[in-house]
């Protein structure tokens, strides 16, 4: 069982529609993360909040929203996705913000088709 | 950029020691090296951390020699569960937080 919950586990959009991506921890961490990840490819950051707050954004198109209600929800919004961006979404979280060389918990995902 | 090279994929069989070599050149002097199991359709799972010399855990050893540009992740006995991809990760030295992921080592253990 994985300690990081990602909602949904799976999710087919269009490309007009509006969604949102869930993830929760209650191991007390205070950085959270996205992640997207193609097949058979590494995972690649997407963002990072530390503390509540966005501190890093990987030049990640405006289509994708990320929020943090509190320190053990990250939201990912979308909006008029294309179909490239159809990829597994991971969340994860460490036990502090900073550098991210700490251990991270992910989740297993959120597998998004975009039609 | 630091970049990570990792061998693509790499065979085995149950009860031998398989052991997965990671090269990292560019390496900053503060940066750890960190070592992630994924199975198919999970999120990558972490096994190991080190800095320098070895460290061990319970179910992995990392080495790592004096120039820290290379690392090995050393799995014992594995068994044909041990099946998945293997991610090396090193610190960007360029950046406080970006991560340099490897491409990743597909393990096969066959039995």
């Amino acid at each position: 069982d994985t300690e990081v919950t990602q909602t949904p586990k799976h999710l087919v959009m269009g490309m007009t529609n509006k969604k949102s991506l869930k993830c929760e921890q209650h191991m007390g961490h205070r950085a959270m993360y996205w992640y997207k990840q193609k097949a058979k490819k590494p995972p690649e950051l997407m963002f990072v909040y530390s503390y509540e707050k966005l501190s890093i954004n990987e030049s990640v198109p405006s289509r994708f929203s990320p929020e943090c209600p509190n320190s053990s929800l990250l939201n990912l919004h979308l909006h008029a996705l294309q179909p490239e961006d159809s990829a597994l979404y991971l969340c994860a979280s460490s036990q502090e913000g900073g550098r991210v060389n700490q251990p991270q918990h992910f989740g297993d995902g959120t597998r998004l088709s975009i039609l | 950029l630091a970049k990570t090279t990792q061998p693509i994929s790499m065979d085995s069989y149950e009860g031998q020691e398989v052991n997965i070599t990671c090269s990292h050149n560019n390496i900053a002097t503060n940066d750890y090296i960190t070592w992630y199991q994924q199975f198919p359709s999970q999120g990558p799972r972490f096994i190991i951390q080190g800095y320098k010399t070895k460290v061990t855990n319970e179910v992995a050893s990392l080495f790592i020699p004096a120039d820290r540009k290379s690392s090995t992740l050393s799995l014992p006995r594995v068994s044909l569960s041990d099946t998945a991809v293997y991610y090396c990760l090193v610190g960007d030295p360029h950046s406080n937080y970006q991560l340099i992921w490897g491409a990743g080592t597909k393990l096969i253990i066959k039995p």
